[in-house]
């Protein structure tokens, strides 16, 4: 089936520093991708949604600026924690809806990838 | 709006017995449906999914849930619990008519007891 990579899959910094999160489709295209984060023991919390060649749509209480979302082609899109701060330590997952591959059709399903874990000094 | 409450944080079945997670949706429109597993530190893996077709779906690993619209639930069923099925598993709403955004409910945790 479909893959999603996420890198890195650890990630620890300095408070107050940046952390950049790569999600992948490795073998379709995805036109949108969506981004969450999963604090301790609790569920998803969808952050953004990702379309290529577009800004992101963020979801109510999440900050554009400290949470970048570049989206520049339809196999990437990354999510940059800016200023990271101990508070934004989380198991954040992205997935990507398959857009179909070069000439191929769109199965329109939804992968996710295995997640990065970020943990903030 | 769309919701989805998982009625059990954590389930705990001997290997062998069946399973039963509970699921019960809100939404304004006709819902799609998900049941994903997370393993410990891992992404996501799809169960299973209604999207207004079947309403007993069968889904990977032996997992199977039924949609009942007059009970608003999707109850995810397995006959025979394998110790490989502890993990974390999440019911998902979505709309359909194009709407992505999926909305998770709060998770189950199943332990199997060897």
């Amino acid at each position: 089936g479909a893959v999603v990579s996420q890198h890195p899959s650890w990630v620890i910094c300095k408070s107050g520093t940046s952390v950049k999160i790569e999600c992948r489709s490795l073998d379709f295209q995805a036109t949108t991708m969506f981004w969450y984060r999963q604090f301790p023991k609790q569920s998803l919390m969808l952050m953004a949604t990702s379309n290529e060649g577009s800004k992101a749509t963020y979801e109510q209480g999440v900050e554009k600026d400290k949470f970048l979302i570049n989206h520049a082609s339809l196999t990437l899109s990354t999510l940059t924690v800016t200023s990271a701060h101990p508070e934004d330590s989380s198991f954040y997952i992205c997935s990507a809806r398959d857009a179909g591959t070069s000439g191929g059709a769109s199965t329109g399903e939804l992968f996710f990838g295995e997640g990065s874990r970020l943990t903030v000094l | 709006a769309q919701s989805v409450t998982q009625l059990d944080s954590h389930v705990s079945v001997s290997e062998g017995t069946p399973v039963l997670l509970r699921c019960n949706y809100s939404s304004s429109y006709s819902p799609s449906l998900f049941w994903y597993v997370q393993h410990p530190n891992k992404g996501l893996q799809l169960l299973l999914k209604y999207t207004s077709a079947a309403t007993l779906v069968k889904g990977i690993n032996g997992f199977e849930a039924e949609f009942k619209k007059s009970e608003t639930s999707f109850h995810l069923t397995k006959p025979s619990a394998h110790m490989s099925d502890a993990a974390e598993y999440f019911c998902v709403v979505s709309f359909n008519f194009g709407n992505e955004k999926l909305t998770f409910g709060t998770g189950t945790r199943l332990t199997i007891i060897p």
